[in-house]
């Protein structure tokens, strides 16, 4: 099976850099991504690293260690809109099977 | 584009009652995904398919059961609803290696 753990809360200030870490074990690895959730609305993708190293999108970048099973996601430049929860997610089973792991409510101050 | 659609967006059912929840999608995707969301939880995952005419169970399959006829469809159903199963349901779709599309969630009540 598989487990993710993330810290449930995070809080920063507009313009800030917040940083999301997720560890998982799983019984196979094909990536890990990450997913953004506002409040009443469904989860929209954001990131993905199936190797080693850093990705970056605009303000968000996301990392992957395979050898430590640990990936995190860092927002830059943090805006109002940014307030949400962050979801890491895996694939094993040659990517068949997809977990989440429990969130972390991001909150973004004035 | 309607990507992954979901029906009904809302239902109340009294324990007991039994339903089906229908996602759509048109992106060709091979695997589909129902979870459910308990308020202040992370999605977990119910039943899986990873093709037309295959299913497969996820971290919480009992009281649940689906069914891929079609490769465009996957459908959820509860046969005897139980309070417990209150909660907000979403549909996603996907390739192997491709990001998971998710539908706007199914809000089910269980009285």
């Amino acid at each position: 099976g598989q487990s993710l753990e993330q810290p449930s809360e995070v809080t920063a200030v507009e313009g800030a850099i917040v940083q999301i870490n997720c560890t998982y074990q799983t019984s196979g690895f094909y990536g890990l991504s990450w997913y953004q959730q506002h409040d009443g609305g469904a989860p929209t993708f954001l990131s993905y690293n199936a190797l080693d190293g850093l990705e970056e999108t605009g303000r968000f970048s996301s990392f992957l260690s395979r050898s430590d099973s640990y990936g995190y996601l860092l927002l830059q430049e943090l805006q109002m809109k940014d307030s949400a929860s962050y979801f890491c997610a895996v694939r094993d089973n040659y990517g068949q099977n997809f977990v989440f792991g429990p969130g972390t409510r991001l909150s973004v101050l004035p | 584009n309607a990507g992954v659609t979901q029906t009904p967006k809302f239902r109340v059912l009294k324990t007991g009652q039994s339903m089906t929840l229908l996602c759509a999608q048109d992106m060709n995707h091979e695997y589909m995904y129902w979870y459910r969301q308990d308020p202040g939880m992370g999605l977990r995952l119910i039943h899986y398919s990873v093709g037309e005419g295959t299913t497969a169970k996820g971290e919480v399959p009992d009281g649940y059961n689906v069914s891929r006829l079609k490769k465009q469809n996957f459908l959820l159903g509860l046969e005897s609803a139980a309070p417990s199963q209150t909660s907000v349901y979403f549909c996603a779709s996907s390739n192997a290696d491709t990001e998971a599309f998710f539908g706007q969630g199914t809000r089910l009540t269980v009285v």
